[in-house]
């Protein structure tokens, strides 16, 4: 399927430090898309890039796209406590009808 | 305002009955989806819709009925609930294959 698979599935670090985290998938796409979900929230959109792209900035993430090897990676520098939640990777491809397909997510956990 | 709002928020029912889930967006976006999320927080799409018309109805069994009276609203009916129908769900809007979907905050729904 072209479900994406993150890595690792969980994830726990001291506040300060950065924290990266791995998309995975499998069939070519036109975009990918990187969400927050809070426990006990809906998922919150943090960036878009497109295939074309290799790297995106937004504040404090960064995100990588490497379409040769079909994954992407998500950096949070200088994590806070309130990054604490799980991230997910939604990649689309055009055999989709641009249906974003969601991963397995990563549950990141920041210590104060 | 709430961009995506979704009721009820929780839902307990039995066995066998029928329920639905309401969802509105005043975003003006053109498509809607609903998406199931299972207990280890895989987000599977169930069905999308854009401009009150069905685009994507994935392999969701058809106790399931989704209905979009317009273009702001997608309403979720399932029919003879059963434990397996137990899990959050999603309503979502979106405008474009490039930008970000909007969630609501989930509906959990546990059947019992």
């Amino acid at each position: 399927s072209q479900q994406g698979e993150e890595d690792p599935q969980a994830l726990s670090i001291q506040e300060g430090e950065n924290a990266t985290m791995n998309c995975s998938y499998k069939t070519s796409i036109n975009n990918l898309q990187w969400y927050r979900q809070n426990s006990g929230r809906g998922l919150v959109h943090l960036i878009l890039i497109r295939s074309n792209e290799r790297e995106k900035h937004s504040g404090r993430l960064r995100v990588t796209l490497d379409t040769s090897k079909k994954s992407s990676s998500l950096l949070i520098t200088a994590s806070r406590a309130a990054d604490t939640a799980s991230y997910f990777c939604a990649t689309d491809a055009s055999n989709t009808g641009n249906q974003f397909y969601f991963g397995t997510g990563t549950s990141l956990t920041v210590i104060p | 305002d709430t961009a995506v709002s979704q009721t009820p928020k929780y839902l307990v029912t039995q066995m066998g009955n029928d329920k639905s889930i309401k969802c509105e967006q005043n975003l003006g976006h053109d498509t809607m989806y609903w998406y199931k999320q299972d207990s280890k927080k895989f987000l599977k799409i169930m069905f999308s819709y854009n401009n009150k018309e069905l685009i994507i109805n994935e392999t969701v069994p058809n106790r399931f009925s989704p209905k979009s009276p317009d273009k702001a609203h997608l309403n979720l009916h399932i029919n003879s609930l059963e434990l397996g129908d137990s899990a959050v769900y999603f309503c979502a809007s979106s405008q474009g294959s490039l930008s970000g979907y909007t969630f609501g905050s989930g509906t959990r729904l546990t059947v019992v």
